[in-house]
């Protein structure tokens, strides 16, 4: 069964520096989200991404993440300038598209990236 | 704005005995539902989804949902829980013109042998 997947899973950075956490949605899907969940925290929706776009943000996702999809297959969330406050496990996830154009109702997992900012 | 409120951070049973884990939702307009799972090490796992049409849904490992539109529920319920159950399970909402999920804090359960 395809699944999405997501590397590292795990990364340890220094305040400041820049990572870039990469994922592999299903293939044939096409729209693409990033999620995040604080220790102890809710999981929490980041950015949707279509036709290499974004078609939505929340407040989190403020100038220091950016998204990308580089090539056919990947799909990645960059921090320029990671906090202290960003460390958390990130989730991508994926839809395939319907028929009328808009994403189907359910969002695929993947296993997730555990991110420690130290 | 939608929520999830997942009142139990623990649902404890022995293996046999029916589980339920209960969810509560808010949201705007018809409510799209989803349960989750989350096995140790593993991404969140779909399980079951209400979208419209009959109010008990039917998903994966034998596990089904009820759709409460009056007390905006959608508990998660197995009739005989294994011990491979155990794990962290989500619910989550999303409004039906909206493609952002909101979850809930997540629910422990724990089948003892």
């Amino acid at each position: 069964e395809p699944e999405v997947t997501q590397t590292p899973s795990h990364q340890v950075t220094q305040m400041g520096q820049e990572v870039i956490l990469r994922c592999v949605p299903i293939s044939n899907h096409l729209y693409f989200y990033w999620y995040r969940q604080i220790l102890g925290q809710k999981v929490e929706f980041l950015v949707s991404f279509y036709n290499n776009e974004i078609s939505e943000k929340s407040e989190i996702f403020d100038d220091q993440f950016s998204v990308e999809r580089p090539d056919g297959s990947n799909f990645t969330l960059k921090i320029r300038s990671t906090k202290l406050e960003d460390s958390a496990m990130y989730f991508c996830a994926s839809s395939p598209i319907e028929l009328a154009g808009g994403p189907t109702d359910t969002q695929y997992f993947g296993p997730g990236t555990r991110l420690t900012v130290l | 704005a939608q929520s999830v409120a997942q009142p139990e951070d623990q649902v404890n049973v022995a293996e046999g005995n029916p589980l339920t884990v209960k969810c509560t939702y808010s949201v705007s307009g018809n409510p799209y539902l989803f349960w989750y799972v989350q096995y140790p090490n593993r991404g969140l796992q779909f399980l079951l989804k209400y979208i419209t049409g009959d109010n008990l849904v039917k998903g994966s490992y034998g596990f089904e949902a009820e759709f409460n539109k009056s007390q905006t529920s959608f508990h998660l319920k197995k009739p005989s829980a294994l011990v491979s159950d155990s794990a962290l399970y989500f619910c989550a909402v999303r409004p039906f013109n909206d493609y952002k999920l909101s979850f809930g804090a997540g629910t422990t359960v724990t089948v003892r042998a």
